[in-house]
């Protein structure tokens, strides 16, 4: 059985503030590792996928790191603004193959100004 | 192409009532992916489409659940008879696959299911 855990499971920062949530899975028969936003009543958004142990990846304000062997990734925000307010979800891919996620339960990040 | 579109955005039945819903996915991808997420959850893994056939199905889709996707386009999700417990968001995602490289998926807005 494969779990992919995220934590926490909801977050409530200020206007500013840089956060970070934790995802992590096993890492065997891993192959990718993805990132998704989700703002309510729009369509989960990719943020990042990354395959590489060490693979670190940025857009914006947000960045992300993915540690293969421990079975790990970070996703970072920094300067938390209120549009960044959403779910974000990450997901394992086990083959590319298939391309079948198995997804945590998400964080919710709620940025108040 | 505006992406992956999902219909009908919301749907409320009775308990017992036959519902079917349809996702297009971008016209060029031709993998094809049901997912549903229940309240407090992630999206799980319900079947998958490459073109027309159906690769794999999990075992949270019942005998109630069919999917097809006739000449590997748009691809419908027929709940039959529902249970309060079919109450989820249905989402829908489609992606291009190749037999080399890794290419990742793009999501509808879902279909948010309410059995009451």
């Amino acid at each position: 059985i494969l779990n992919v855990e995220q934590s926490p499971q909801s977050l409530h920062v200020q206007e500013g503030d840089s956060t970070n949530f934790t995802c992590s899975f096993p890492s065997s028969n891993f192959y990718a590792l993805h990132w998704y936003r989700w703002e309510t009543a729009k369509s989960p958004e990719a943020l990042f996928v990354m395959t590489l142990n060490g693979d670190e990846k940025k857009k914006g304000r947000i960045s992300a790191t993915l540690n293969t062997k421990e079975g790990y990734s970070y996703l970072y925000i920094k300067g938390s603004q209120p549009e960044d307010s959403a779910t974000y979800l990450c997901a394992s891919a086990l083959s590319s193959n298939t391309g079948k996620l198995i997804f945590g339960q998400g964080t919710t990040l709620q940025v108040k100004p | 192409d505006t992406g992956v579109s999902q219909n009908p955005r919301h749907k409320i039945t009775k308990r017992g009532q036959n519902v079917t819903f349809r996702c297009d996915p971008i016209s060029e991808h031709n993998r094809l992916y049901w997912y549903r997420q229940t309240l407090g959850q992630g999206p799980e893994f319900l079947t998958y489409f490459q073109n027309e056939a159906q690769l794999e199905k999990s075992r949270l889709l019942s005998d109630r659940f069919s999917a097809e996707r006739p000449k590997g386009s748009f691809s419908t999700l027929e709940i039959q008879r529902t249970e309060q417990g079919d109450s989820a968001m249905y989402l829908c995602a489609s992606s291009y696959h190749r037999d080399r490289g890794y290419t990742e998926a793009f999501f509808g807005q879902g279909t948010r299911l309410t059995v009451v």
